[in-house]
């Protein structure tokens, strides 16, 4: 079955770095688009970024533009996000979802499976 | 960017009972709209995409249906388990892909 597992979050300064990781098994993932979406305690779902099958084209939210970076090494199955400059604003459940059809095409944008989340506290 | 207003933002009901959540937004989005159920401390679940379409295993009580600016997630008969939180989100003019607020269906 489809497994995302998560790793990486924690409690970070503001202006600091981290990187998230995503472990992916349970399907082709080099035929996948892969997604980060985030959610604010006791808030709404964000969508953050996402990345195409083969790391070719990414796409992010103007709050995180210029800061994060998503990226995947199809080798290990993992996806990843790089996240600078860190804000209070970013404080957030991160989780990696897989868009529901494989490749990039019209039908992509919904999000078929999602990891169970990392925490990421931005706190001075 | 494509907003998505849910409404109600909680819905109070019984079990057994119906419910619909509404869905709509600031400009068409076809049918591109997928809906997600999320329970406390838990990710969310894909229900139902393309505006209609169940996802695989979502039963046959949920259903989905609208086209345009106008969308609708029913439940036909609230089993325990329903209530949760539900959000819609569109995909038909992206990047950035938008979630609504979500509408809590509580006991």
């Amino acid at each position: 079955q489809v497994q995302l597992v998560e790793s990486g979050g924690g409690v970070v300064q503001p202006g600091r770095s981290l990187r998230l990781s995503c472990s992916a098994s349970g399907f082709a993932f080099s035929d996948y688009s892969l997604h980060w979406v985030r959610q604010a305690p006791g808030k709404g779902l964000e969508w953050v970024a996402v990345i195409s099958y083969d790391g070719s084209n990414k796409y992010y939210a103007a709050s995180v533009e210029g800061r994060f970076t998503i990226s995947r090494d199809n080798s290990r199955n993992t996806l990843f996000l790089q996240m600078n400059s860190l804000r209070l604003e970013d404080t957030a459940v991160y989780y990696c979802a897989r868009d529901r059809v494989k490749w990039f095409g019209e039908s992509a944008g919904a999000f078929g499976h999602w990891g169970q989340g990392t925490l990421l506290t931005v706190s001075s | 960017e494509i907003v998505l207003t849910q409404s109600p933002a909680t819905l109070s009901l019984s079990p057994g009972e119906r419910a619909t959540l509404s869905c709509r937004a600031s400009q068409s989005v076809r049918r591109s709209i997928a809906w997600y159920q999320q329970k406390p401390g838990l990710a969310p679940r894909l229900l139902i995409y393309d505006a209609s379409n169940r996802a695989t295993d979502i039963p046959a009580r949920f259903s989905g249906s609208g086209s345009g600016t106008d969308f609708t997630l029913t439940i036909s008969s609230l089993e325990p388990e329903d209530f949760a939180v539900y959000y819609c989100q569109q995909r038909s003019n992206w990047p950035p892909l938008t979630f609504g607020g979500g509408t809590r269906v509580e006991i």
